[in-house]
């Protein structure tokens, strides 16, 4: 595609309800990364893949976040038993490869938990 | 404390004004320094990006790294009503791969 892709742009959720964001990444990059964004602040890293291998998920708050990459394109971002204080703007990025500096966010997954 | 500190703003100067953003790091193995820029319910794109310490130019943008003073700037000169944006710096270290670390951002305002 013409950008990164995520989805839904915005999910309500209750409280203890497992959701999944979804990230579709620029045609052809290598490395896709997951950031969180809460409100007036930057973005913080959770996790990153390059294809499928997760490479590191030092960010990712506790084990109620996962994330996947099966086939070295779309993401996925779980988190399990969601809590009020998940409640944030997910962003996906991806770039060529690792050592490439630039990396296209898209317009990202706000996500509140209710 | 955190890694990276950048003062939140708001900013806001007139038009024409030449702006100065900044951010200061504790983290010594940082070698890559970007700014980012966010338009309000977007995401961030990559403005300009610097390796090591040094200047780099890019029209009216001007990038300058300081690693002595752990210290980061951004000049933007003859502002635009269309550099209304929050500015994000971000670092990272050669291991780190894409794990950036970002700052909290500056939101600017440019006034016609």
């Amino acid at each position: 595609g013409a950008g990164v892709s995520q989805s839904p742009r915005y999910k309500v959720t209750k409280r203890g309800q497992d959701v999944a964001l979804r990230c579709d990444p620029i045609s052809g990059h290598v490395s896709l990364y997951w950031y969180r964004q809460a409100l007036g602040q930057g973005p913080e890293f959770l996790t990153y893949f390059n294809y499928e291998a997760q490479q590191d998920k030092s960010g990712l708050p506790n084990d109620r976040f996962s994330a996947e990459r099966p086939e070295g394109s779309i993401s996925t971002l779980t988190i399990q038993r969601t809590e009020q204080r998940d409640s944030a703007m997910y962003r996906c990025a991806s770039s060529l490869g690792e050592m490439n500096t630039e990396a296209f966010f898209g317009q990202g997954t706000r996500l509140t938990v209710v | 404390q955190k890694e990276v500190e950048q003062d939140p703003g708001p900013l806001s100067v007139p038009e024409g004004a030449i702006v100065s953003l900044n951010c200061t790091y504790s983290n010594s193995a940082f070698q890559y320094f970007m700014w980012y820029r966010q338009y309000s319910r977007k995401g961030p794109e990559l403005l300009m990006y610097t390796y090591s310490s040094g200047n780099k130019e890019d029209g009216r943008f001007t990038a300058q790294v300081d690693k002595s003073s752990k210290y980061i700037s951004l000049f933007i000169r003859d502002s635009q009503p269309s550099d209304s944006a929050t500015y994000l710096c971000a670092m990272r270290s050669i291991q780190g791969a894409q794990k950036l670390v970002f700052g909290q951002g500056t939101r600017l305002t440019i006034n016609p």
